[in-house]
């Protein structure tokens, strides 16, 4: 079956600091992989997606690979701010026209001033 | 564009009760999703909804059910609820091409006493 595992938090930055949380997956086919961010009291938002090996998808200033090879899809930011503290979860989707995502476990992220 | 709404909020019922969740997804939107999420198990898939067809469905027990409407609006009902039960409920919806990307309402939070 389908999993994915990020790495545990929570994690706590200084504003400016680099970010990056770990996401690794197992898979059955051939997975789009996405990074959803759940902010305090609210749902899930798309942060960004990529659909095949070697794409890069960003979205406010983060990034991250698909890397078929390590089957990895880690999270980046050069330099977080105090509005990036939520929760991120790395999910996959396997299965053209599918909409059952699998996520990981999530990692709090806070970052202070 | 209006985004995905859910209703109730918030819901407290007793063991045995069942419960219904209403889930409106954004206008045009075809396929609606359904997901719990609790600290121990975070998220998990419950079933997806395509032009009033259940089109997949996750690893959740029969007391756990759905449906959806000819407008796409879609409701959950769990029935002879449990303790376990408590969660937050998502719903997201999507065009229900391949683009696989889903929009997530705020929740509707369940605590069952």
């Amino acid at each position: 079956g389908n999993s994915v595992t990020q790495m545990e938090g929570p994690v706590t930055l200084s504003e400016e600091a680099f970010l990056t949380i770990n996401c690794t997956y197992t898979a059955t086919g051939y997975p789009s992989l996405f990074w959803y961010v759940q902010y305090p009291g609210e749902g899930l938002q798309l942060l960004l997606k990529a659909t095949k090996a070697d794409d890069k998808g960003s979205n406010k200033g983060f990034e991250a690979t698909y890397r078929k090879e390590t089957t990895s899809f880690h999270l980046e930011k050069g330099s977080v701010q105090v509005s990036d503290s939520a929760v991120y979860f790395c999910a996959l989707i396997t299965g053209a026209g599918s909409y059952q995502l699998t996520f990981g476990k999530g990692t709090k992220l806070s970052v202070i001033p | 564009k209006a985004g995905v709404t859910q209703t109730p909020r918030y819901l407290i019922k007793t063991r045995g009760q069942q419960v219904t969740l209403s889930c409106s997804p954004i206008s045009g939107h075809r396929s609606v999703s359904w997901y719990q999420q609790t600290p121990g198990q975070g998220l998990q898939f419950l079933f997806e909804y395509f032009s009033e067809t259940q089109r997949n469905k996750g690893n959740f027990p029969g007391r756990f059910s759905g449906r959806q409407f000819s407008n796409s609006r879609s409701e959950m009902n769990v029935s002879t609820l449990e303790l376990g039960d408590s969660a937050l409920y998502l719903c997201a919806s999507s065009l229900g091409d391949n683009s696989q990307t889903q929009y997530f309402g705020p929740g509707t939070r369940l605590l069952v006493l």
